[in-house]
Parts: C-alpha cells; sequence; structure tokens
C-alpha cells in the first residue's frame, strides 16, 4: 500500500537552530516526492519536488530509496518559517497524478 | 492572474441538505482534484479528474459526488449521505494528467454542521 508518515505533528524549534522535518514513504515503485507548505492564512503551495534537487528558502530536501525517506531540512530556522509542512508521494505506476498527503508536521520557530 | 478560485469560503449546511463547493481554475489544467482536510489526517482524496466528462473516486469518495461538464470546472457535491461533513475542502489541479505534476491549490472552503 501507499503511505506517507510524518511522525511528528508538532516540531518546535528556536530561530537559528536546525530543523529535520521527518517523512517516510511506503511505495514499490518510483515515487515522486513533494514537500508542500502551508503559511498562516495562505493556501497551500509547492516548497520543492527531489526532482528538482533544488533549495528553496533554504530548505533541502534528499530522497533515501534505502531508507525510504524524504526529510525536509534548513540548517538555520527563520520565524517566517514557521507553518504546516506536508509531504506528499506521486506514483508514477498510477498514471493518474494522485498525490498521496502525509499527516502533516507544525513546524512552530520561537524567537 | 492565473489560479484556481473555490467558493464559498465558508459554508453551512442543514441536516438532510446537499451543498454544492465550486471550484474554477484558469491555469488550462488537465487533472483537478479534490480533498478534505482534517487536523491531524492531512488531505485525503475525495475524487479527481483527469479530462472532461471523466472522473474517479478517491480514497474516501461515499456522500460525495463530482460532475467534470467544462475543463475549467470541478464542482462538489456534498450530500446528505455524508455524516461528517464538517471539513476544510480543498481543490487542486495540475497540468497533465499522466506524469506527476506540482498540484495548485485553491484558498479552500470550510464547511459546517448548522
Amino acid at each position: 500500500a501507499q503511505r506517507v508518515t510524518q511522525p511528528e505533528k508538532l516540531l518546535s524549534v528556536f530561530k537559528g537552530a536546525p530543523v529535520e522535518l521527518k517523512c517516510n514513504y511506503s511505495y514499490s515503485g518510483s515515487p515522486e516526492l513533494f514537500w508542500y507548505v502551508q503559511y498562516s492564512r495562505q493556501r497551500l503551495q509547492l516548497l520543492l519536488r527531489h526532482i528538482s534537487r533544488e533549495s528553496i528558502k533554504g530548505f533541502t530536501a534528499d530522497l533515501n530509496k534505502g531508507e525510504t525517506s524524504f526529510h525536509l531540512k534548513k540548517p538555520f530556522a527563520q520565524e517566517e518559517d514557521s507553518a504546516m509542512y506536508y509531504c506528499a508521494l506521486s506514483a508514477y505506476s498510477s498514471n493518474t497524478g494522485k498525490l498521496i498527503f502525509g499527516q502533516g508536521t507544525t513546524l512552530q520557530v520561537k524567537p | 492572474d492565473g489560479g484556481i478560485t473555490q467558493s464559498p469560503k465558508y459554508l453551512f449546511r442543514k441536516e438532510g441538505q446537499n451543498v454544492t463547493l465550486s471550484c474554477e481554475q484558469n491555469l488550462n489544467h488537465d487533472a483537478m482534484y479534490w480533498y478534505r482536510q482534517d487536523p491531524g489526517q492531512g488531505l485525503r482524496l475525495i475524487y479527481y479528474s483527469q479530462i472532461v466528462n471523466d472522473f474517479q473516486k478517491g480514497d474516501i469518495a461515499e456522500g460525495y459526488s463530482v460532475s467534470r461538464e467544462k475543463k475549467e470546472s470541478f464542482p462538489l457535491t456534498v450530500t446528505s449521505a455524508q455524516k461528517n461533513p464538517t471539513a476544510f475542502y480543498l481543490c487542486a489541479s495540475s497540468a497533465s494528467r499522466g506524469s506527476p505534476q506540482p498540484q495548485h491549490f485553491g484558498d479552500g472552503t470550510r464547511l459546517s454542521i448548522l
């Protein structure tokens, strides 16, 4: 079964501290993985996708097929990073473009 | 200004009543999706449509219905059969109905029971 797990409901760090939001997936084929972010009073938006291998707003995420993980990292958290973060998986084999979302992690960056 | 427009922002349903949530996109996207967002459960797929006049059930389709008569529109009806409709509903679209593409989301509609 295809599944995305984000084990932490809430992650609270101080400004300037490193951040790692965990994401594990279950899928036997070739996954495409995304991180979406929802800032307060804004719509859900794409943060980054693994195929792009880019850094957005200082965040990076590496797909680890051996550990079936796609953790989101940032070396120095900023207060404006406070938001809800969702990890999502799209299965190539389904050919539908459907996304499977994790439960979400609220990141709280304290001053 | 391209994007996805959901209306209304807030909607109240009486017992036994059907209500329809609107979703319109001007991104010329083939695929459209409806999700339900509940606290602690992430987003769950209700229905999706890859092309006009075609749609498929998602993971939690019971009590919901959709139509896709036009490329830009994908309305969701919450029927009286949906026993727990109170939630935040998100509509999304993506460019291609095949390969994985990023999805673009609307602002959502919050549905409550009177």
